[in-house]
């Protein structure tokens, strides 16, 4: 049984370019959760998902930011016009109920 | 709002138990967790106890919760090299029977001693 998957392990963009980050969950699993961690901080919540609805978006900023997870497919962290300040590790969890099982994040790094 | 605390580092000898310590403010915790995190790795899900339960015992690893205290430890029994990472705790808080996104700590570096 897979573990959830990420790609691209480490995205280069320069500022003002989109940023699409992908994630698909552990086999079964219907709930995903996308995770920011800035250096030398813990985990910060940025939205929780299940299939073709957003039910918990309250950590994700206003603007540039949004998230999907399709009936089919990966569950998409879409990053519009980035700056330096989104540079960080962005990890996806996938979940059935109570434990949240991490991917190995994408390295995102902005120029 | 919801808080969590831990020390930034702790060092043990190889051997010896590690105990790493947590505290969170939000009382209506459901859930609680330990993640251990390896350098350029993601998390790893260690254990987790849920708030009606004093501890949870797996194999090398005893949780203790002080729901009055609001304070979560994690002891490691006979650390070892493999251990050093950086150990988060981390809490649930919502209506949804643990389903909610993760409040997170920091994160505690163990360091080991040879």
């Amino acid at each position: 049984n897979a573990g959830v998957m990420q790609n691209p392990r480490h995205l280069v963009r320069r500022r003002g370019q989109e940023a699409r980050l992908r994630c698909s969950p552990m086999k079964g699993h219907s709930h995903v959760y996308w995770y920011r961690q800035l250096p030398e901080e813990g985990l910060k919540f940025m939205v929780y998902l299940q299939k073709e609805n957003i039910i918990d978006e309250s950590g994700m900023p206003k603007e540039r930011f949004s998230a999907e997870f399709p009936k089919e497919g990966p569950s998409i962290l879409r990053i519009q016009q980035v700056v330096r300040g989104d540079s960080a590790a962005y990890f996806c969890a996938s979940s059935n109920g109570v434990e949240q099982y991490f991917g190995p994040g994408t390295r995102l790094t902005v120029t | 709002g919801e808080d969590v605390e831990q020390s930034l580092f702790l060092s043990v000898r190889e051997g010896d138990s590690s105990v790493i310590n947590c505290t969170y403010t939000d009382s209506s915790s459901t859930y609680l967790y330990w993640y251990k995190q390896e350098p350029g790795a993601g998390l790893q899900l260690l254990t987790y106890i849920f708030s009606n339960m004093d501890m949870k015992q797996d194999q090398r690893l005893t949780v203790l919760l002080n729901k009055k205290d609001k304070h979560l430890s994690l002891r490691i029994a006979d650390t070892q090299t493999g251990d050093s990472a950086i150990y988060f705790c981390a809490e649930t808080v919502g209506s949804g029977g643990g389903a909610d996104g993760l409040t997170f700590g920091k994160g505690t570096h163990l360091i080991i001693q040879p």
